[in-house]
């Protein structure tokens, strides 16, 4: 049973750029939710996705934007970047009525030079 | 206020000693809590959940729940190096969508 999967693992843009990051829940999840966490903090909700729609979100501005797939894959997108988006971006997945919380994936390094 | 708070340590522990973490929550809400386990450079990784009142014990992990001080807390026995991690609390409140909240985690270092 293969759990949340993340690509890629680790990416290095320049300031300015777009960037999207993908991810897979595990089977059986139909919620993915994105977090980011810069280094030496907790996990930042971004923002939830369910059936497709975004229905939960951070404090997080517009430039960062996000997609949900008919078969639960998701992705992140954030426009003109900037230094201060450097950071592990985690996705999480989670299943409907669950209550033993996110599984997360591995996350993608992402740095803004 | 934070909705989670913890700690940020860190805390250091000898090896073998019990590491006990805290962490507290502002919403009275709240069904369902976590604990993750994240080594450096590593994605959390869930270690206990609880979501009734009173202790949860899983070999040496024990998760231990009070609502009405809106507190809860892990306690790890014969801690190893090992265990040498940054430990997350994590609060679940179902309000229509899943919303999941964390601290900002625990260093933990059990000292050999």
């Amino acid at each position: 049973d293969a759990g949340v999967t993340q690509s890629p693992t680790h990416l290095i843009k320049t300031r300015g750029q777009q960037v999207t990051l993908r991810c897979s829940p595990k089977s059986g999840h139909d919620t993915v939710s994105w977090y980011q966490q810069a280094l030496g903090q907790g996990p930042q909700f971004i923002f939830q996705y369910y059936e497709e729609e975004e229905r939960q979100r951070g404090n997080f501005p517009d430039r960062f934007s996000g997609h949900q797939f008919p078969n639960y894959s998701s992705e992140l997108n954030v426009n003109a970047l900037l230094l201060g988006d450097s950071a592990l971006y985690l996705c999480a997945s989670i299943g409907q009525g669950s209550e033993m919380g996110y599984t997360f994936g591995s996350g993608t390094r992402l740095t803004v030079v | 206020q934070k909705e989670v708070e913890q700690n940020s340590g860190p805390l250091s522990v000898p090896e073998g000693a019990i590491a006990s973490l805290n962490c507290t929550y502002s919403d009275r809400g709240s069904q369902s809590f976590f604990w993750y386990r994240q080594y450096s450079g590593k994605s959390p990784e869930l270690i206990m959940f609880i979501y009734s009142n009173g202790d949860k014990e899983d070999g040496r992990f024990t998760a231990q729940l009070n609502k009405a001080s809106q507190y809860v807390s892990l306690l790890i026995r014969d801690s190893q190096p090992s265990d040498s991690a940054t430990y997350l609390c994590a609060v679940l409140r179902l309000r229509g969508y899943q919303k999941v909240t964390f601290g900002t985690g625990t260093k933990l270092q059990v000292i050999p």
